[in-house]
């Protein structure tokens, strides 16, 4: 079955910096990987997702990027602000019915 | 719209103990899932449903069941809870082809 990984699992930034997380997926069938925000104590909330027929996608200071060779994305959040700190999941999935499947997550402190 | 809702919102429960985690959507979406979410692992898929009458195995599926009552309402029951189950649950919904949107979770502990 699917199998998502996430990398780093913690990362510090300070306010204005760039953050780049990272996510590896094993099933070549999957076609479908957003992103999931959850701040402290509430639940997850997609931020952006993306297709296999697209190599980027941006919205505002969120991009992704996929590499489908590879099998991996990213997510880049720019000119990051005190808000942005929370944890954020990629997940895969085949279609947006099938399963999806997260990965273990990153935990984003944006230092002010 | 109240989206989606679980019930209840906290539980404690003694091992060998019983019960059922109720999730409603209010939506009109086709597919549910369950999550449990522990420090470090992520959100781990118990079991889904992509449609009405249709449940599968997620990641994580061993001591759970599932019941897909109708298109609103997809339950989660713990027949005999063991510590290892001590989880935030979250309860999701997607119509199609976009994003899946949660419940706030119902925390766990069995004793």
């Amino acid at each position: 079955g699917e199998n998502v990984e996430q990398h780093p699992s913690t990362l510090s930034v300070q306010e204005g910096d760039s953050a780049v997380i990272k996510c590896t997926y094993s099933d070549s069938a999957s076609n479908y990987f957003p992103w999931y925000k959850q701040e402290l104590g509430k639940r997850p909330q997609l931020i952006i997702d993306i297709r296999s027929n697209v190599g980027e996608k941006k919205d505002q200071r969120i991009a992704v990027t996929l590499n489908k060779t590879a099998k991996h994305f990213s997510l880049h959040i720019t000119e990051t602000q005190p808000e942005d700190s929370a944890v954020y999941f990629c997940a895969a999935s085949r279609t947006s019915y099938d399963k999806v499947i997260f990965g273990p997550g990153t935990s984003l402190s944006v230092i002010p | 719209n109240a989206g989606v809702t679980q019930t209840p919102k906290f539980q404690v429960l003694k091992t060998g103990q019983s019960m059922t985690l109720q999730c409603a959507q209010d939506m009109n979406h086709n597919s549910m899932y369950w999550y449990r979410q522990d420090p470090g692992m992520g959100l781990r898929l118990i079991y889904y449903s992509a449609s009405e009458g249709t449940t599968d195995k997620g990641e994580v599926p061993n001591g759970y069941n599932v019941s897909r009552l109708n298109k609103r309402e997809f339950s989660l029951r713990l027949e005999s809870a063991a510590p290892s189950q001590t989880s935030v649950y979250f309860c999701a919904s997607t119509l199609a082809a976009n994003e899946q949107f949660f419940g706030p979770g119902t925390r766990l502990t069995v004793l």
